[in-house]
């Protein structure tokens, strides 16, 4: 079975510009999360998204967004990059107990990353 | 304001040591625990999970324990190897949030020497 997988690895891009960065979520899971890692720290909470609704949001400004599509799906969205938001942005899937996917806990999967770097 | 601490920030061991790393998080009113692993420019590997009413999981060389009244945890690694390095975190579900919002701490880097 495939784990969360996100797209694309690595993107550089300049201040001022919009990135969209994508995450498909193990297969069963309905529950996306995003999170926010800079270097030298533990990754922080962006927002997650679950049955295609924001269930929560972290302290991040209104320049970031996401969407959840009908297949689970989920994009990212930063508009008028700063350079403090390169990062690795890392994204999530759980199985919420009581879908179909067997969950016995909140355990979080997450992929291996989206390597973002503002010039 | 609801934070996790780690302590050490980094950890250098030789092989075969037993070793012990620290967590602590400012608000007893958690849903669950969690100790991740992360290599190097890499995603992060869920380790073990203590929900709330647990005070301890184990799995392999590893343990972890949870005190809810001191807010603290400890992951116990046995037996270190050299295929252990990597950073370890731990990340912490408050209560009054989604259970899958989690605050991490910065991580303990951990190197273990051949």
């Amino acid at each position: 079975d495939a784990g969360v997988t996100q797209s694309p690895t690595h993107l550089i891009k300049t201040r001022g510009q919009q990135v969209t960065l994508r995450c498909s979520p193990i297969s069963g899971h309905k529950s996306v999360s995003w999170y926010q890692q800079v270097l030298g720290q533990g990754p922080q909470f962006i927002f997650q998204y679950y049955e295609k609704e924001e269930r929560g949001r972290g302290n991040f400004p209104d320049r970031f967004s996401a969407r959840q599509f009908p297949n689970y799906s989920s994009e990212l969205n930063v508009n008028a990059l700063l350079l403090g938001d390169s990062a690795l942005y890392l994204c999530a899937s759980s199985c919420v107990q009581g879908d179909d996917c067997g969950a016995t806990n909140e355990k979080l999967f997450f992929g291996s990353g989206t390597q973002l770097s503002v010039l | 304001k609801q934070e996790v601490t780690q302590i050490p920030a980094a950890l250098s061991v030789p092989e075969g040591e037993n070793l012990v790393l620290n967590c602590s998080f400012t608000d007893s009113a958690i849903y669950n625990l969690q100790w991740f692993r992360q290599d190097p420019g890499k995603g992060l590997t869920s380790l073990l999970l203590i929900q709330s009413s647990q005070r301890e999981q184990t799995s392999g060389r590893l343990n972890a324990s949870l005190d809810k009244s001191s807010g603290r945890s400890t992951l116990y690694i046995a037996a270190s190897q050299p295929g252990d390095s990597a950073t370890y975190l731990c990340a912490v579900s408050f209560s009054g949030g989604s259970n899958y919002k989690l605050t991490f701490g910065k991580g303990t880097l951990l190197t273990v020497n051949p």
